[in-house]
């Protein structure tokens, strides 16, 4: 089956700076990428996400980008704000019905 | 769009008790719901998939005499943790896949925070 391992586990930035997280996956089948945000207490919220016939997506702050070759996508999150501190996660499909999760990454902001 | 809730988001019962969560889409219709159960600081394991009129497929190692789901309607699925003890306690949440196209996206619930004492 799919793995999906994600880095880094924990993440410091100071306000203003950008944060990148990374994953990788195993299964070449896997075609839609999406990234959840998660604040302590509450569901995953989707923040973005990216389907295989795309390399890169870009809404406001948040971009993700897609290697298939190399079978890793990242999250980018330029001019951080404490607002963005939570853990994030990515997950791999391949279109059916399973979506495979990172590990999560805990995302610090320091104002 | 795409708002799933969930009821109750917290709730404290005492070993040996059954109970019920719900998990509902309320502004579109879902004909795959799922399950998952979160440790503290850990990602997100899925219990099982629930398609509406159908048997609920659990993944392995998920009792489901212990897990029981049922779909009734394309809005509402709910979770019955059946004679909880203490391991039980958790955090469940559930999410709703948006038929159509794109078919894979799925949006969570807030969760429920279980505490079986």
């Amino acid at each position: 089956g799919e793995n999906v391992e994600q880095h880094p586990s924990t993440l410091s930035v100071q306000e203003g700076d950008s944060a990148v997280i990374k994953c990788t996956y195993s299964d070449s089948a896997s075609n839609y990428f999406p990234w959840y945000k998660q604040e302590l207490g509450k569901g995953p919220q989707l923040i973005i996400d990216i389907r295989s016939n795309v390399g890169e997506k870009k809404d406001q702050r948040i971009a993700v980008t897609l290697n298939k070759t190399a079978k890793h996508f990242s999250l980018h999150i330029t001019e951080t704000q404490p607002e963005d501190s939570a853990v994030y996660f990515c997950a791999a499909s391949t279109g059916a019905n399973n979506l495979f999760f990172g590990t999560g990454t805990r995302l610090t902001v320091i104002p | 769009g795409a708002v799933v809730s969930q009821h109750p988001s917290r709730v404290i019962c005492k070993s040996g008790t059954s109970v019920k969560i719900e998990c509902r889409s309320l502004d579109f219709q879902a004909t795959t719901m799922f399950w998952y159960r979160q440790f503290p600081k850990k990602s997100l394991m899925l219990m099982a998939t629930s398609n509406e009129g159908s048997k609920a497929t659990y993944e392995q190692g998920v009792e489901k005499d212990k897990f029981l789901i049922n779909h009734a309607s394309l809005t509402l699925s709910t979770l019955t943790v059946t004679s909880a003890h203490p391991e039980d306690s958790s955090f469940y949440i559930c999410s709703a896949r948006v038929g159509g196209s794109p078919p894979d996206t799925q949006y969570f619930g807030p969760g429920t925070r279980l505490t079986v004492l």
